[in-house]
């Protein structure tokens, strides 16, 4: 069974300050794994993905992650938080190739919150 | 944005009546889903759909049904709400040989 788990429920950041949303995932086959961000009263919106090749992977907005099989984590970072930044972030995995690709499993989300 | 669009977007309902909630997309893809949010718990699936009238269950399908007469509607019934079906629904699609699933903007339900 796979699963993800998402550490800080709220992360509360300066603006112009790193930010970092961590994430560890539990899965019995390769995973794809994925960050989406939810705005407020909004759909969620995809960040950016992990399948295969590169572990270093770089979405929208200045975001990226890095794929670390061996402490199975897949942390978000962005060197420079902007007020526009605050939203909820979610992180989930799906069986990679061969797997149920399709079936997403998130994690409780994590709400970052931007100070002047 | 992909073409995702829910109805209604917010309803407020006794309990024990029926509500049917409805996804539509413009993309033709074949996946459709159905998912609730909730604190404290991110988003959970409730169905799928994998093509015309092929529907499976997902983590949490107690208490709702699902229908796919066409490639682009999805619709999820709730047979007798509860007031633990207070939720955000969201609706995705994703296309057959990719990854990546896409929202609608959710359907605010509240059930009294």
């Amino acid at each position: 069974a796979q699963s993800v788990t998402q550490l800080g429920s709220h992360v509360s950041v300066s603006e112009g300050a790193l930010v970092l949303l961590r994430c560890n995932y539990s899965s019995s086959v390769p995973p794809y794994l994925f960050w989406y961000v939810q705005y407020p009263n909004q759909g969620l919106q995809l960040l950016l993905k992990y399948t295969t090749g590169a572990t270093l992977v770089k979405g929208i907005n200045g975001f990226e992650a890095e794929f670390k099989k061996s402490e199975t984590s897949f942390h978000l970072t962005k060197p420079s938080a902007h007020m526009s930044d605050a939203a909820e972030y979610f992180c989930a995995v799906t069986p990679g190739r061969g797997g149920a690709t399709n079936k997403l499993i998130f994690g409780t989300g994590t709400l970052l919150a931007v100070q002047p | 944005d992909a073409g995702i669009t829910q109805s209604p977007r917010h309803k407020v309902t006794e309990t024990g009546t029926p509500v049917t909630l409805r996804c539509h997309q413009t993309e033709n893809h074949r996946y459709m889903y159905w998912y609730r949010q909730d604190p404290g718990h991110g988003l959970r699936l409730i169905h799928y759909s994998y093509g015309v009238k092929d529907t499976d269950k997902g983590e949490v399908s107690d208490g709702y049904s699902v229908s796919r007469s066409k490639t682009e509607d999805f619709l999820l019934t709730l047979e007798s709400a509860t007031s633990s079906q207070t939720s955000v629904y969201f609706c995705a699609i994703s296309e057959l040989g990719t990854d990546t699933q896409y929202f609608g903007p959710g359907t605010r339900l509240t059930v009294l």
